[in-house]
């Protein structure tokens, strides 16, 4: 079945250092790609998404780039900020019949950003 | 504009009670999704909701139903609690016509089950 492997955390930065937040995919057809943040004791946040090979989604300096080749997608960032201190899910959206998706995500990368 | 809203934030249950958790989507969203978060893992997808109807469901036990109402909020209910259900439950909502791929999500309601 369709799945999502990101890299173990937890990630520690110092603020300003560049960020890269390895995913790799496996799946049948073309999903959706995305990834989602959630910070401490809240819900999940859509952060960006790409939907289809060679997108590039982009938010808040946050960048990932939608590799069908090496089935890839992952979490870039220039310069980190404290703020973006969260724990960050990879996702791919799961198409079943009648139109009706699931998104499968990945365990999740705890990153804390040191000032 | 309102986003997903949950209710209630936190609830404590003991073992063997049941628990209805509620969940309004965001306006102009047809389709409610449920998933399950234990803690530390990636949430997992229990079921997903579209006319009153359950449209596709995870790998969840009987003990996991739901509901939908004509104005599109949704209940999610668990009978027979184990200590196992403990965990953080999240609505997603999202427009059927528009691509049920891309959710958003509430901010949960944590369950502690004793």
């Amino acid at each position: 079945g369709n799945s999502v492997t990101q890299m173990e955390g937890p990630v520690t930065l110092s603020e300003e250092a560049f960020l890269t937040i390895n995913c790799t995919y496996t799946a049948t057809g073309y999903p959706s790609l995305f990834w989602y943040v959630q910070y401490p004791g809240e819900g999940l946040q859509l952060l960006l998404k790409a939907t289809k090979a060679d997108d590039k989604g982009s938010n808040k300096g946050f960048e990932a780039t939608y590799r069908k080749e090496t089935t890839s997608f992952h979490l870039e960032k220039g310069s980190v900020q404290v703020s973006d201190s969260a724990v960050y899910f990879c996702a791919l959206s799961d198409l079943g019949y009648s139109s009706a998706s699931k998104i499968i995500f990945g365990s999740g990368t705890r990153l804390s950003i040191r000032p | 504009d309102a986003g997903v809203t949950q209710s209630p934030t936190h609830l404590i249950k003991t073992r063997g009670q049941q628990v209805t958790l509620r969940c309004s989507p965001k306006s102009g969203h047809d389709t409610v999704s449920w998933y399950q978060q234990a803690l530390g893992q990636g949430p997992q997808f229990i079921f997903q909701y579209y006319e009153e109807e359950e449209r596709q469901r995870g790998n969840f036990p009987d003990r996991f139903s739901g509901h939908q109402f004509p104005n599109y909020s949704s209940e999610l209910n668990v009978n027979a609690l184990w200590l196992g259900d403990s965990a953080l439950y999240l609505c997603a909502s999202s427009s059927w016509a528009g691509g049920t791929e891309t959710q958003y999500f509430g901010p949960g309601t944590r369950l502690l089950v004793l």
